[in-house]
């Protein structure tokens, strides 16, 4: 079956541009996860949806990042007004839930702002 | 709150080694552990994880990892490595609560002929 699929797989934007990045996570997983890798800094955790319920939005850096989730499927992340501290890896995982469900992650969209 | 500690960024060994990546966990409640592998620009796998069935847990690869809850841990080992292990991994931790994952910052492990 298809896997977490995300687009696209990169983007070069100017500072002070918007962008969306997009997640089609596995059909039927009802948690929703964006996380954002930095090189040597791991994995930064940003938002998740369960359906399309975001219950914590603490992980988002500032007021320019914004998630939706619609129809407990398709996740789109905002940026908006780039900084070039925005540029990183931002990698989408869905689960079957919470707790002891393994993360199946996208290949991840690398965004750079110039 | 849970927190995840991953020893030395990079490991490096020679092809037919013994492989050893270090975790150690902070969790109050008993957790769920989880060992992902990532290679060069794509995304996490999971290759094991440990969910209370048994401490000792075997994943793909050949790779398998121990729970020790009096240390803490939950390395991942292999026997001996082989140049397609070359690669990120990263321990994660997920216990009470929301249940978010945590991640270590990663192990980079170079595997040398």
């Amino acid at each position: 079956g298809a896997g977490v699929s995300q687009s696209p797989s990169n983007k070069v934007t100017e500072k002070g541009k918007d962008v969306e990045l997009r997640c089609d996570p596995i059909s039927g997983h009802t948690a929703l996860y964006w996380y954002r890798q930095s090189l040597g800094q791991g994995l930064e955790f940003l938002i998740y949806f369960q359906g399309n319920s975001a219950p914590d939005k603490s992980g988002l850096p500032s007021d320019r990042f914004s998630a939706e989730r619609t129809g407990g499927s398709v996740s789109t992340l905002t940026i908006q007004r780039t900084q070039q501290e925005d540029s990183a890896v931002y990698l989408c995982a869905s689960s079957f839930g919470m707790g002891g469900y393994e993360q199946y992650f996208g290949p991840g969209t690398r965004l750079t702002v110039t | 709150a849970q927190s995840v500690t991953q020893l030395g960024s990079h490991v490096s060994v020679s092809e037919g080694a013994l492989v050893l990546l270090r975790c150690n966990y902070s969790s109050s409640v008993p957790p769920y552990l989880f060992w992902y592998v990532q290679y060069p620009n794509q995304g996490l796998q999971l290759l094991l994880k440990y969910t209370s069935a048994a401490t000792l847990v075997k994943g793909i690869n050949g790779f398998e990892a121990e729970f020790k809850k009096s240390e803490t841990s939950f390395h991942l080992t292999k026997p001996s490595a082989h140049m397609s292990d070359a690669a990120e991994y990263f321990c994660a931790v997920s216990s009470g609560g929301s249940y978010i994952p945590t991640f270590g910052r990663g192990t980079s492990l170079i595997v040398h002929p």
